[in-house]
């Protein structure tokens, strides 16, 4: 099993949609967890953390569960620039360092 | 500030070929890594310095040295490169202030596209 799971998608919406973004992950010891934003043929970049009593950026929010081990992301009132693909990531302490652990993304494609 | 900027963009390797991929940030971050992306896979950690001096094997190291050569910069050597070793390679760095309590973002440069025939 991975470590961190994600539905690959692609996830096809309108815009102006609402779309949700499911994210599981094994280790019931994960510290923090982020959603990072990957565009085509370009570097991961940090969306937002994630943190336990949800929170909110805009038309994004984030959402964890540690009882069941998900992390959510919803955006709202999708836009074409949103199409990307969004990573799932965890952080855990191994050997006294952190450790990132990283989804394999699940893409987004918002068409006119 | 350019943040992490990695060297080559894109290369063609034939097997058995040595080359070397550099990376340097100058956010005067304690910690560097490589990771390497493939499709369907997520970023799988090749190697990290946690601070100047110091590097450590991640998931997945064979096949690959690195050399912390200063604070800024930390280097990928393929010895011999292989065709499994076809991927896209992020360097990223992240402000480790003690061993647990760390800066939470990373920050990665560009990408590198290697392709091994």
């Amino acid at each position: 099993r991975k470590e961190v799971e994600q539905d690959p998608g692609p996830f096809n919406v309108p815009e102006g949609a609402t779309v949700a973004f499911n994210c599981t992950y094994s280790n019931s010891a994960s510290q923090s967890f982020f959603w990072y934003r990957q565009d085509c043929r370009k570097e991961p970049k940090l969306l937002m953390s994630v943190y336990s009593s949800g929170n909110e950026d805009g038309r994004f929010t984030a959402q964890l569960n540690r009882a069941s081990q998900y992390i959510s992301l919803l955006i709202r009132d999708s836009k074409l620039s949103d199409s990307a693909t969004y990573l799932c990531v965890v952080k855990e302490v191994s050997g006294g360092y952190n450790k990132l652990i990283f989804g394999a993304g699940t893409r987004l494609a918002v068409h006119p | 500030n350019a943040g992490v900027t990695q060297t080559p963009k894109f290369q063609v390797l034939k097997t058995g070929q040595s080359m070397t991929l550099q990376c340097a940030q100058d956010m005067n971050h304690n910690s560097m890594y490589w990771y390497r992306q493939d499709p369907g896979m997520g970023l799988r950690l090749i190697y990290y310095s946690a601070s100047e001096g110091t590097t450590d094997k991640g998931e997945v190291p064979n096949g690959y040295n690195v050399s912390r050569l200063n604070k800024r910069e930390f280097s990928l050597r393929l010895e011999s490169a292989a065709p499994s070793q076809t991927s896209v390679y992020f360097c990223a760095s992240r402000e480790q202030l003690s061993r647990v309590n760390s800066g939470n973002t990373i920050y990665f440069g560009e990408g590198s596209w290697l392709t091994v025939v």
